[in-house]
C-alpha cells in the first residue's frame, strides 16, 4: 500500500520540452506539496494545497504550473524545460491544522533535462 | 520566521560509535520539530517528531533527540552506529496550524567499517 505515489519515477527529456509529474496520496490528507532537491540535497518547497486550493506559492517560475483535481492528486506540469530544472521532485501530504502532523514523501521523479 | 540551521554538512563516524547532528530552529514561538531520513534514490522518511509531549523524543531505528528550549536545539543522537545508518539526515520545523515546513539543509552520515 503505497502512502504517496509518483509517476514517473525517471524523466529523461531535451531542453525547451513540457513534461508532467504525477502525485496521488491514498492517506485522505487535505494538504499536498511539491518540492525540488537539487544536486546538493537542498530541499526546496515550491507549491502546497489544501482541499484543492494553492496556499504556498514560493517563487518558483510561471513555466510551473501545479494542478490539484481533487485533494488526493496534486499533479506538476513544467513547460519549455531548462538544464536549472534538472533535480529530483518530491511530492508530499500532510493533514493540516493538529499539533504534530508531519508530511509523508513519495519516493520522488528524478528529472534530467539535456 | 522560522529556519532551521544544521551544523555540518558532512559527519563520520565509525561503526559502533556515538552518532550526534545536530539541528538549531529559530521560531518565535515553540515549533514543532521533526527529524527526516533519506536512504540513496529514495524519499524521505520521518524518523520522529516533537509535539511538546516530552522533551526527549524516541524514534525508529534507535535514534532519539532531545528538545532544549533554552538552547533552541534538537539534536539527534544514537548510542551505536550501525553501516545502515548511512544517509541524508534532514531536521525540519513547522508552526501549529501552518501548513509549511521549513527544512534543514541536511547532514550526511557516513559511518565507516
Amino acid at each position: 500500500d503505497t502512502a504517496v505515489s509518483q509517476t514517473p519515477k525517471y524523466l529523461v527529456t531535451q531542453m525547451g520540452n513540457d513534461k508532467s509529474i504525477k502525485c496521488e496520496q491514498n492517506l485522505g490528507h487535505d494538504t499536498m506539496y511539491w518540492y525540488k532537491q537539487d544536486s546538493k540535497k537542498f530541499l526546496k518547497i515550491m507549491f502546497s494545497y489544501n482541499n484543492k486550493e494553492l496556499i504556498i506559492n514560493e517563487t518558483v517560475p510561471n513555466r510551473f504550473s501545479p494542478k490539484s483535481p481533487d485533494k488526493a492528486h496534486l499533479n506538476l506540469h513544467i513547460n519549455s524545460l531548462e538544464l536549472g530544472d534538472s533535480a529530483v521532485y518530491f511530492c508530499a501530504s500532510s493533514q493540516a491544522g493538529g499539533p504534530n502532523n508531519e508530511q509523508f514523501f513519495g519516493p520522488g521523479t528524478r528529472l534530467t533535462v539535456l | 520566521a522560522q529556519s532551521v540551521t544544521q551544523l555540518g554538512s558532512h559527519v563520520s563516524v565509525s561503526e559502533g560509535a556515538l552518532v550526534l547532528l545536530r539541528c538549531n530552529y529559530s521560531s518565535s514561538v515553540p515549533p514543532y520539530l521533526f527529524w527526516y531520513v533519506q536512504y540513496p534514490n529514495q524519499g524521505l522518511q520521518l524518523l520522529l517528531k516533537y509535539t511538546s509531549a516530552a522533551t526527549l523524543v524516541k524514534g525508529i531505528n534507535g535514534f532519539e533527540a532531545e528538545f532544549k528550549k533554552s538552547e533552541t536545539s534538537f539534536h539527534l543522537t544514537k548510542p551505536s552506529a550501525h553501516m545502515s545508518d548511512a544517509a541524508e539526515y534532514f531536521c525540519a520545523v513547522r508552526r501549529y496550524n501552518f501548513n509549511k515546513f521549513y527544512f534543514g539543509s541536511g547532514t550526511k552520515l557516513n559511518v565507516k567499517p
